[in-house]
């Protein structure tokens, strides 16, 4: 919410494909973080960074990968790797990590046919 | 890893009854957040709790953590159709860098 982008809303793949989904922050937050979030399941995270060129693996890494060369970007690729890539896709950021309030994008929604 | 269990998953009212959600952790919690979650959206930030037993109202919102900060609950009175969502609880512990985000409630609220 207010200032945290993600684009596309929506996003349809083929099975097989990597596909890079996006995430831009305009409030100078330090750290970023990737959740996936399944039909009537709660938020798990996959990635998380707290200052650029560094970030860890979440609890559900596996079949994914990220980046964080600048402040402000934090894009997320899901490989081929990933069983079942199907799901909500929530980026975060807050000003500094865990203490603090995250502010969420909007989310994109990926289909794997 | 610490794990959050928030109860119950799911709750239909009718306007103007009261709501409750809990959330319990087998560990210390650092701090407890909540966050709503409309149909469609995504999650936004509510309230943060620090202390042991502390107490916060928001108009007709009322959120408590624990005394051991193990626990805590959201109380929703004279629920309104606008309360439609789900509500995580998420939690740190000691110096971790990340949130754990609770199962969620559902709430649906009809008239």
């Amino acid at each position: 919410d207010g200032g945290i982008t993600q684009s596309p809303k929506y996003l349809f793949r083929k099975e097989g494909q990597n596909v890079t989904l996006s995430c831009e922050q305009n409030l100078n937050h330090d750290a970023m973080y990737w959740y996936r979030q399944d039909p009537g399941q709660g938020l798990r995270l996959i990635y998380y960074s707290q200052i650029v060129n560094d970030f860890q693996k979440g609890d559900i890494a596996e079949g994914y990968s990220v980046s964080r060369e600048k402040k402000e970007s934090f894009p997320l690729t899901v490989t081929s790797a990933q069983k079942n890539p199907t799901a909500f896709y929530l980026c975060a950021s807050s000003i500094q990590g865990a203490s603090d309030t995250q502010y969420f994008g909007p989310g994109t929604r990926l289909t794997v046919l | 890893g610490q794990q959050v269990m928030q109860i119950p998953q799911y709750q239909h009212v009718q306007e103007g009854e009261d709501f409750t959600t809990y959330c319990n952790s087998s560990t210390t919690l650092s701090n407890i957040q909540w966050y709503k979650q409309r149909p469609g959206g995504h999650p936004v930030f509510l309230i943060q709790l620090v202390k042991s037993g502390e107490v916060k109202k928001q108009k007709r919102l009322t959120f408590q953590f624990g005394e051991a900060k193990k626990n805590s609950s959201l109380h929703i009175t004279a629920t309104q159709t606008t309360d439609v969502g789900t509500y995580f609880c998420a939690s740190s512990t000691g110096t971790a860098s990340k949130l754990t985000f609770g199962t969620g409630t559902r709430l649906q609220v009809t008239l």
